[in-house]
């Protein structure tokens, strides 16, 4: 089966820079994707890592460690559209993902 | 990107009831659709796949006559609810992979499903 573990909440101000970590234990891995889902909406995509190393998208990257099973998702210059939950999420066979619990970020003026 | 749709939005319904939600890609073509289960501030739980054409797979512990998922065409799924009980209450989100993008590892998720049983 799959674990994962992230923080459940996270607080910063506007402009900030926000890193959510993100450790998993899984049988079969293929890549950890991360997920943004405001209050009520559906989960949207913001990443994905199959190898080691970061990936940036603006103002969102993220990283991945195969050898230590552990990413995380920078945030940068916060803003107060980016409060919102947080999900990792690890990719096994048939595209089946298996979410963390979720990262709370609020982001204060 | 791609869009999933997904209906009713919300809905009440009286315990031992049926409830039905489906779920649409609209612009693609979706062999594969996967059903989740959200509850308040948690995490999203994979219920199942959804396979074109073929039963559907069912993850550990997901009672499979509770949860029927019918997934009749290449842009419909649905996941019906059966004999809803309170303890059924929760947010059940959809997603679906584009298979023409063949190097995505993007799902696109429906907006959700809020069912509350009385």
């Amino acid at each position: 089966g799959q674990s994962l573990e992230q923080p459940s909440e996270v607080t910063a101000v506007e402009g900030a820079i926000v890193q959510i970590n993100c450790t998993y234990q899984t049988s079969g891995f293929y890549g950890l994707s991360w997920y943004q889902q405001h209050d009520g909406g559906a989960p949207t995509f913001l990443s994905y890592n199959a190898l080691d190393g970061l990936e940036e998208t603006g103002r969102f990257s993220s990283f991945l460690s195969r050898s230590d099973s552990y990413g995380y998702l920078l945030l940068q210059e916060l803003q107060m559209k980016d409060s919102a939950s947080y999900f990792c999420a690890v990719r096994a066979g048939d595209y089946k993902l298996s979410f963390g619990a979720g990262t709370t970020v609020t982001v204060r003026a | 990107g791609a869009v999933v749709s997904q209906h009713p939005s919300r809905v009440i319904c009286k315990s031992g009831t049926s409830v039905k939600i489906e779920c649409r890609s609209l612009d693609f073509q979706a062999t594969t659709m996967f059903w989740y289960r959200q509850f308040p501030k948690k995490s999203l739980m994979l219920m199942a796949t959804s396979n074109e054409g073929s039963k559907a797979t069912y993850e550990q512990g997901v009672e499979k006559d509770k949860f029927l998922i019918n997934h009749a065409s290449l842009t419909l799924s649905t996941l019906t609810v059966t004999s809803a009980h309170p303890e059924d209450s929760s947010f059940y989100i959809c997603s679906a992979r584009d298979p023409r993008e063949l190097e995505s590892n993007e799902q696109f998720f429906g907006p959700g499903t809020r069912l509350t049983v009385l």
